[in-house]
């Protein structure tokens, strides 16, 4: 079965700092992944999938995220935090039957004025 | 734009009563979906309906059963609420079956004493 894993729970930056919050999956064949946010209070929103194609995947908000199957990783990364940014983050793969969502623990996001 | 709509928001029960969460989607989308969310644990599915009429497991469907009553709600019912099923509880549909896309409710916070 398929797994993700995010190991930072807590990330704090400074406003203006660049970001990476780390997504590590486990799947057999290629995956489908996703990042996720949440904000305080809100359902998930999607910001980004990868299904094949560009290893390299831009989202909404200014957030991208490489594939990179040596690694088996997904990390999202951003050039520049602004204070909006400040949210939980989730990393999720699609199973084979396609019907199945895997997230991650989830990464929250703090930032420093 | 209402998209996902669930209710209640806040709900406090005693052990072994009973309730139904509602949702509700107005984006004529097929596939619809429950999750719980727990700290550090991401969110896990408990059912989903790929289609109006069929409903199917996820990852902890025990102690949890759902209608889909039509194309636009698909509700979850409690019938004997357990500590352990204090959780947040999100509703989310998709357009197709290979939920490439969630669009999420903004959630239950449900406590069971």
């Amino acid at each position: 079965a398929q797994s993700v894993t995010q190991p930072d729970i807590h990330i704090t930056v400074s406003e203006g700092a660049s970001l990476e919050l780390r997504c590590n999956y486990s799947y057999g064949a290629t995956p489908y992944l996703f990042w996720y946010v949440q904000s305080p209070g809100q359902g998930l929103q999607l910001l980004l999938k990868y299904f094949s194609g560009d290893t390299l995947v831009q989202g909404i908000k200014g957030f991208e995220a490489e594939f990179k199957r040596s690694q088996s990783s997904f990390n999202l990364r951003k050039p520049s935090v602004h204070w909006s940014d400040a949210a939980e983050y989730f990393c999720a793969v699609l199973n084979n039957a396609g019907n199945m969502l895997t997230f991650g623990g989830g990464t929250r996001l703090m930032v420093k004025p | 734009n209402a998209g996902v709509t669930q209710t209640p928001k806040f709900q406090v029960l005693k052990t072994g009563q009973s309730m139904t969460l509602q949702c509700a989607q107005d984006m004529n989308h097929n596939s619809m979906y429950w999750y719980r969310q727990d700290p550090g644990m991401g969110l896990r599915l408990i059912y989903y309906s790929a289609s109006e009429g069929t409903t199917d497991k996820g990852e902890v469907p025990n102690g949890y059963n759902v209608s889909r009553l039509n194309k636009r709600e698909f509700s979850l019912r409690l019938e004997s609420a357990a500590p352990s099923q204090t959780s947040v509880y999100f509703c989310a549909s998709s357009e197709r079956t290979t939920n490439e896309k969630l669009f999420f409710g903004s959630g239950t916070q449900l406590s069971v004493l």
